[in-house]
């Protein structure tokens, strides 16, 4: 049973250009969490999805920054006209059920803006 | 200019030693803590749970302690191994609401193990 997968493992772009981060989650699990960690610090929570629904996004900036779980497919994490304060590893996350469970997380993407 | 991070705390010891992590939680309705383990480069690691109806429980070499009366959390390592290094993270999600799904990271603890 292969783990909650992320790619691309890293990724660079120009100020300006947009990021698009993709998560499978773990087979069975139909809930999604992202999370940005800045260097030293612990993971901030951004949005928790289920298929088709955003549940929660109190963590996700107002503006560039978006988050969907199609049907099929994998979970994006999109950030338009990025800026170098965005540089940070972005992790996902997947749990079978949503409250009180155990969220398992993926090796995560390494976002650098030049 | 160059950016400056923060200080974590840290905790060095003798390889076969036990370890004790420590984390405070500030949210007293939080009713669910995991204990997640971190290398560099990589994801976190789930190690434990714990509910906030249990105050101890015990896994492989590993047990968590819940003191609810002053929001204590810390994870025990029985015989330290160096490949127990890494940062450990606590978190917590609070029940109910709409904030149910969300995990509340603390800010970790590097653990160095000594052969």
């Amino acid at each position: 049973n292969a783990g909650v997968m992320q790619n691309p493992r890293h990724l660079v772009r120009r100020r300006g250009q947009e990021a698009r981060l993709r998560c499978s989650p773990m087979k069975g699990h139909s809930h999604v969490y992202w999370y940005r960690q800045l260097p030293e610090e612990g993971l901030k929570f951004m949005v928790y999805l289920q298929k088709e629904n955003i549940i929660d996004e109190s963590g996700m900036p107002k503006e560039r920054f978006s988050a969907e779980f199609p049907k099929e497919g994998p979970s994006i994490l999109r950030i338009q006209q990025v800026v170098r304060g965005d540089s940070a590893a972005y992790f996902c996350a997947s749990s079978p059920r949503g409250e009180s469970d155990i969220q398992y997380f993926g090796a995560g993407t390494r976002l650098s803006v030049l | 200019g160059e950016s400056v991070g923060l200080h974590l705390p840290t905790l060095s010891v003798q390889e076969g030693d036990n370890s004790i992590i420590n984390c405070a939680y500030s949210n007293s309705a939080s009713d669910y803590f995991i204990w997640y383990k971190q290398e560099s480069g990589k994801g976190p690691q789930f190690i434990i749970d714990i509910r906030s109806n249990m105050d101890k429980r015990q896994g492989q070499r590993v047990t968590v302690l819940l003191n609810k009366t002053v929001k204590h959390l810390s994870l025990q390592i029985a015989a330290t191994q160096p490949g127990d290094s890494a940062v450990y993270f606590c978190a917590e999600n609070i029940a109910g609401g709409t904030s149910y799904g969300k995990l509340t990271f603390g800010q970790g603890t590097i653990l160095t193990v000594h052969p």
